[in-house]
């Protein structure tokens, strides 16, 4: 069964306190893997697509990796303003769906 | 350069009734989605719609039916609301335009919808 754990559940940085946020999964046959920010009260709004292991990317502070069997959302000096949920999700070849993990939230304090 | 729209915003029903959420996509993509995101669970599949005419079940898509109107539109009825259903609705859509482009899921913004 494809599956997506993300860890932590939260996360609560110092502004400048560089971390990393975890996302494992199993999926037959990896089409990608996707990274959302959601803030409160809103839609997940998408950040990165990775396709194959050692395939990364970057965003001002955020840079996605990706490996066979993990994703990591490294997060460089953040500040207040990138406190939300991050969301991972995957898709498999055979599907049109993708498979969400449950999200860890950050907070980063001034 | 609406992308997503879902309406309505909040609502509030009563044990036993009926309504559906409406949804919209403007960038003429062939995939359509709703989700539901409940504390803890994180966010899961109802029903969705790999093209016009087409849908099929999610994780979770008993109490609701869907409706692939057009390709713009994707609605979903719950036809006797149960307090179970309580929770924040997404809609969601994709253009698939193959292996490496146009993979990208787009959301709207929620609809809160309480049942009491």
């Amino acid at each position: 069964e494809d599956q997506v754990t993300q860890s932590p559940e939260a996360l609560r940085l110092q502004e400048g306190e560089s971390s990393s946020l975890n996302c494992s999964y199993t999926v037959s046959g990896l089409r990608g893997l996707f990274w959302y920010r959601q803030d409160p009260g809103k839609g997940p709004e998408f950040l990165f697509t990775l396709y194959s292991a050692g395939e990364e990317k970057e965003k001002e502070r955020l840079k996605a990796t990706l490996t066979k069997k993990e994703s990591f959302l490294h997060i460089t000096a953040p500040k207040p303003e990138d406190s939300a949920t991050y969301l991972c999700a995957v898709q498999a070849y055979y599907t049109d769906k993708l498979i969400f993990g449950t999200g860890t939230r950050l907070q980063v304090f001034p | 350069n609406a992308g997503v729209t879902q309406t309505p915003k909040f609502q509030v029903l009563k044990t036993g009734q009926s309504m559906t959420l409406q949804c919209a996509q403007d960038m003429n993509h062939n995939s359509m989605y709703w989700y539901r995101q409940d504390p803890g669970m994180g966010l899961r599949l109802i029903y969705y719609s790999a093209s016009e005419g087409t849908t099929d079940k999610g994780e979770v898509p008993n109490g609701y039916n869907v409706s692939r109107l057009n390709k713009r539109e994707f609605s979903l009825r719950l036809e006797s609301a149960a307090p179970s259903q309580t929770s924040v609705y997404f809609c969601a859509s994709r253009l698939e335009q193959g292996r490496y482009s146009g993979n990208t899921i787009y959301f709207g913004e929620g609809s809160w919808l309480t049942v009491v």
